[in-house]
């Protein structure tokens, strides 16, 4: 069955750093992948997803995604944080056998220390 | 464009006490869903809607029922309320089945059953 993984309760991180989430999924056939962050008490908002194409994914808020097909991953990626993008951060791939439905990963949060 | 949006934002419940939550999305959306979040378990889906008229059991649908009378509106009712009902719930919406799954989610609905 497919799934996807986020190995990391929380990421924390000094503004300016860069940063990474890791997301690793597992499919039979072709991803369809996707981000989405959730600031508090708000719903989740797409960031950016993987369909095919090249593997370094752009998104909103200078977001980006890097598909790796050997290592099965899609991490999320931005050169410097910002103290505004402390979320919670979910990666999600698009089920194989009813594509309709994502499949969500527990999530993220991120801190980005000022 | 108010996109996806759920009433009401807070409930408290006490245990066999019974409620409704509507989703209304204003997008012509085929596609609806209803999500709950607990801590450490992600996003679950509870049930789903591919049209109007039409509903489906997710991943978690025991204790809840769903309606899909008119297409703009995705009704989940809870029979029963237990404590373990307690959540976060999200709805969010999407176009069809020829897209690629981007979700629109609404801002969520806070229970507590007591």
């Amino acid at each position: 069955a497919q799934s996807v993984a986020q190995p990391e309760d929380q990421v924390n991180v000094a503004e300016g750093n860069p940063l990474t989430v890791k997301c690793t999924y597992s499919v039979s056939g072709n991803p369809y992948l996707f981000w989405y962050v959730q600031y508090p008490n708000r719903g989740l908002q797409f960031l950016l997803k993987y369909i095919t194409g090249d593997n370094l994914v752009k998104g909103s808020y200078g977001f980006e995604a890097e598909f790796n097909k050997s290592q099965t991953s899609f991490h999320l990626k931005k050169p410097s944080a910002l103290v505004s993008d402390s979320a919670l951060y979910f990666c999600a791939v698009r089920d194989e056998g009813a594509t309709n439905k994502l499949i969500f990963g527990t999530g993220t949060l991120l801190a980005v220390q000022p | 464009n108010a996109g996806v949006t759920q009433t009401p934002k807070f409930r408290v419940l006490k245990t066999g006490q019974s409620m409704t939550l509507l989703c209304a999305q204003d997008m012509n959306h085929e596609y609806m869903y209803w999500y709950r979040q607990d801590p450490g378990m992600g996003l679950r889906l509870i049930h789903y809607s591919v049209g109007e008229g039409t509903t489906a059991k997710g991943e978690v649908p025991d204790g809840y029922n769903v309606s899909r009378l008119k297409k703009q509106n995705f009704l989940l009712g809870l029979e029963s309320a237990a404590p373990s009902q307690t959540s976060v719930y999200f709805c969010a919406s999407r176009m069809t089945s020829g897209d690629t799954g981007e979700l629109f989610f609404g801002e969520g609905s806070r229970l507590t059953v007591l």
